[in-house]
Order: C-alpha cells, then structure tokens, then sequence
C-alpha cells in the first residue's frame, strides 16, 4: 500500500518561493506505471491540479503556473519536489502530493498524501 | 480549460435514503476511438484528502461499496449513494481527465437530515 507525506515550510513571505517536498513509501517512485503530482486546495474552496513529474524528471504543468513552477525528482530517496516561485496570498493553500496513473488512467489520482497547508504571510 | 460544475451545493439527506449528485462539463469528455468518459467522482471527508471512488464515470474502485454508482456519459454524469450511510457524509467532487489541465468540480457537502 503506497503512501505519500508532504513536508516543508508551512509559512512563506510575499515574493518568495513555496517549497514541498513528497516522500513516497511503500512503492517505488521509479514505477513506469505512475507520475508524480501536486494538487492545491485553497481554503474553502476547490482542488487545483498543479502538475506532475515522471521518475525520469519528465515534467508536465499546469499552464496557469508554468511561468513559475519546478517541479523535480529524485528517485534514490523515493522523493518528489515542488518549487513555485514569487508567492502571493493567492497561493495559500493545503498542497496535495499525489499518484496519478499512466496511459489510459493518465489524470486519475489513487493514493494522496495527507495534505500541507503553506500560508503565504509577511 | 474544461469546467466542471456540479449541483447542487450541498444536500441533506436522511440515512438509508437516496442521494444524487450531478456534475456537468463544459465539453464533452467522452472519447469515442474507445467509447470512455473521462470522468472521475472523489469523496473527502473532513482533515482527509480526497479518495478516488469512480473512474471511468462509472466504475468503482477496489473496496467501494456498492451503494455509489456513478452515470452519464458526454457532459452530463451522475454520482448516485442508494442507501445514505452516516459514514458517507463528506465532500464529493467529480473530475475531468479528457485533457490536460486536468479539473475538478468545486463539490457537493453531502449531510444527513
């Protein structure tokens, strides 16, 4: 049974950059099967699908936050990364690492981490 | 991007009753090279994240009860719980995975009366 953990700074300043990290245990991160995720929930409101990553660094974003966003990979610690840049209160959000299918369940997410909420606050 | 709209809001239904969850995309998500619907129904109950329950827009994942049942097909779908648990309160939202970027409904509060 995969499971995946968010962790990172839960306040970030105006301008500056949001960083996540994802651990995934309980499955190997190098699976062909899977690409890596994030999706946001801000306060009261919706989930937003951010973008994901392939265990070959193969990446695929959100086009409302390519201008700003890296995501990365590393698979000898089984971790995933997200860095979105020039933060604003907008961004304040629980942020979600997910799993999310390839081929044919390519968009269909079946296992997600708890959640992170990060406040963007000076 | 496609929209996803969902209704109602929120609904109170009483345990062992009939709850109906609609969820309308702003084109169609069905592809017809091999007759899917890419359309997907998440439940959340609260401090948890989301489960998958449907994919498809009608098949149940491994170790969901049979009680939801997902239809529709196009742009027009349906999350249906038969007999209302006071386990199933929580937040249900459908999601779209026709094309990239991919997007979800903004939700339905399912409550019990």
């Amino acid at each position: 049974q995969v499971q995946l953990q968010e962790s990172g700074p839960r306040l970030v300043k105006p301008s500056q950059t949001l960083s996540l990290t994802c651990s995934v245990s309980g499955g190997s991160i190098s699976s062909a099967d899977y690409y890596w995720s994030w999706i946001r929930q801000p306060p009261g409101k919706g989930l937003e699908w951010i973008g994901y990553i392939y265990y070959s660094g193969t990446t695929f974003y959100n086009p409302s936050f390519k201008s700003r966003l890296i995501m990365s990979v590393d698979p000898s610690k089984n971790q995933f990364y997200l860095k979105l840049n020039s933060v604003t209160a907008a961004d304040t959000a629980v942020y979600y690492c997910a799993r999310e299918g390839t081929g044919l369940m390519r968009g269909v997410f079946d296992s997600w981490g708890q959640g992170t909420l990060a406040t963007v606050s000076s | 991007d496609i929209v996803m709209t969902q209704s109602p809001d929120s609904l109170a239904v009483s345990l062992g009753e009939r709850a109906t969850i609609n969820c309308k995309s702003s084109q169609s998500v069905f592809y017809s090279y091999n007759s899917n619907n890419y359309l997907a129904w998440y439940q959340q109950k609260p401090g948890q994240p989301p489960k998958l329950l449907i994919s498809w827009a009608s098949v149940r994942e491994s170790g969901v009860p049979d009680r939801f049942s997902g239809s529709g097909s196009g742009t027009d779908f349906t999350l249906t719980i038969s007999t209302l648990q006071a386990e199933d309160v929580a937040l249900y939202y459908c999601q779209q995975y026709y094309t990239t970027p991919w997007t979800f409904g903004l939700g339905t509060r399912v409550e019990i009366k």
